[in-house]
């Protein structure tokens, strides 16, 4: 089984609609992160959570909103979904602790492609 | 000033060259450097992290990193055809967990 996983892989939706993707991970790691990758624009950083109670905002969170239910599972909500949300989202994960910062390692989910009609 | 930034690219080179992949950042106080691989529609794969002055290998993968210069590059040497996808170079500054990405280089390698 894989160790982050993301869930729809794929959604098309309607402009105003709320969406949430989710995102799971067994690997035990306290780091969990949403960016959302665009065509030329390399991966942007949308929230990031240190742990269930750390919940911070990354270079492009609005419009956006997050929760973390536990340890595993980190929620990305679009609350009305709008066309320039079209975008591939991907979770991440890392160790963070005593693994220190210039090591951390960040894993990602398979990505959820989302279209924003 | 992009924080980190990559030749778009494409860059082709024959099955059996190096590839060379260049990357650069502007914060001064950066710290370690990643990259990472990703195949078209998949997601992005770690092939190797660097924190030091130098040269670090694993395998066919050379990572280069010139801090005054501020400057990251990766070598793949013997390129195969299975090396073709898009490489992201991510930079993290001093005590931060953030990774700030470049838009990642494109390789394609022909048999």
């Amino acid at each position: 089984d894989a160790d982050v996983t993301q869930t729809p892989r794929n959604r098309i939706t309607k402009t105003g609609k709320r969406i949430m993707l989710e995102c799971s991970q067994t690997k035990g790691h306290d780091r969990m992160y949403w960016y959302r990758q665009d065509p030329g624009l390399g991966l942007r950083l949308i929230y990031y959570s240190f742990d269930v109670k750390d919940i911070n905002k990354g270079e492009i969170s609005d419009g956006y909103s997050v929760s973390r239910q536990a340890q595993a599972k980190f929620s990305l909500s679009l609350e009305s979904a709008i066309p320039n949300q079209t975008a591939l989202y991907f979770c991440a994960t890392s160790q963070g602790g005593l693994a220190g910062a210039s090591t951390d390692t960040q894993y990602f989910g398979p990505g959820t492609r989302l279209t924003v009609l | 000033q992009k924080e980190v930034e990559q030749n778009s690219g494409p860059l082709s080179v024959p099955e059996g060259a190096i590839a060379s992949l260049n990357c650069t950042y502007s914060d001064r106080g950066s710290q370690s450097f990643f990259w990472y691989r990703q195949y078209s529609g998949k997601s992005p794969e770690l092939i190797m992290f660097i924190y030091s002055n130098g040269d670090k290998e694993d395998g066919r993968f050379t990572a280069q990193l010139n801090k005054a210069s501020q400057y990251v590059s990766l070598l793949i040497r013997d390129s195969q055809p299975s090396d073709s996808a898009t490489y992201l170079c991510a930079v993290r500054r001093s005590n931060d967990y953030k990774l700030s990405f470049g838009a990642g280089t494109t390789v394609t390698v022909r048999a």
